[in-house]
């Protein structure tokens, strides 16, 4: 299907484990972003990538790791994750010029107990 | 940090028209201004952008200043479905590497009846 699509929707892990939230885009956005979105706030970005290979932290990127090794894919992964890193998160594509719309997946709910 | 400014929360009546404004003084000549909306805890959603006219779709219409310092959606005829959080970013023309998309904490619209 076409489109942005987050795996898993809803995941629920214990504190110290490793997490892979998942993100796959069929436009071959050379831009893609992972936010995360706490309850009542707005959205902080963790990581982007201006194409493969191309990664870059945001705002708030301790914790996470990233990779981007094909266009469509751009996992983020949760190292040892902690109950502050209960979130919803989002993962967001963009061409890189032109009047084009930032467009956001479903979001994936992770809760860490 | 976002490059924006917008009041943390409003309130309009059902039927009336709800003007959402946002700052973004230190825009450049070659950024757009979007605007998104957040319903509930779904995935962001594109509304209008513009660069330097005003715009207007089946949505919403979007007021830039002369100077480009400031914007305001207008939502012609709120319904209760308009509750949303809604977010004003200013974006690139053409995306580089470095360019972040960061969104500030937005304007939270509840429509009455």
């Amino acid at each position: 299907d076409a489109g942005i699509t987050q795996s898993p929707r809803y995941k629920i892990t214990e504190t110290g484990r490793q997490v892979t939230l998942m993100c796959h885009q069929t436009w071959s956005h050379s831009y893609m972003f992972w936010y995360r979105q706490d309850l009542g706030h707005g959205l902080r970005l963790i990581y982007y990538s201006a194409a493969a290979d191309i990664t870059d932290k945001g705002e708030v990127p301790d914790g996470y790791v990233v990779s981007r090794s094909k266009t469509e894919n751009f996992p983020l992964t949760l190292e040892s994750a902690t109950r502050s890193q209960t979130s919803v998160y989002f993962c967001a594509s963009i061409r890189g010029s032109g009047a084009n719309v930032l467009t956001f997946g479903a979001g994936s709910r992770l809760t860490v107990l | 940090d976002a490059k924006t400014t917008q009041p943390p929360s409003m309130d309009c009546a059902e039927g009336r028209a709800a003007n959402l404004p946002c700052n973004h003084s230190t825009i450049s000549g070659n950024e757009y201004v979007y605007w998104y909306r957040q319903i509930h805890s779904q995935g962001p959603q594109y509304i209008i952008h513009g660069l330097k006219n005003n715009e207007t779709n089946e949505m919403a219409s979007l007021i830039i200043t002369e100077d480009r310092k400031s914007s305001t959606l207008i939502l012609p005829h709120a319904t209760l479905r308009d509750t949303a959080v809604y977010y004003c970013i200013v974006r690139p023309i053409y995306m580089e590497y470095g360019n972040k998309l960061v969104f500030g904490a937005g304007t939270i619209l509840r429509v009455k009846s």
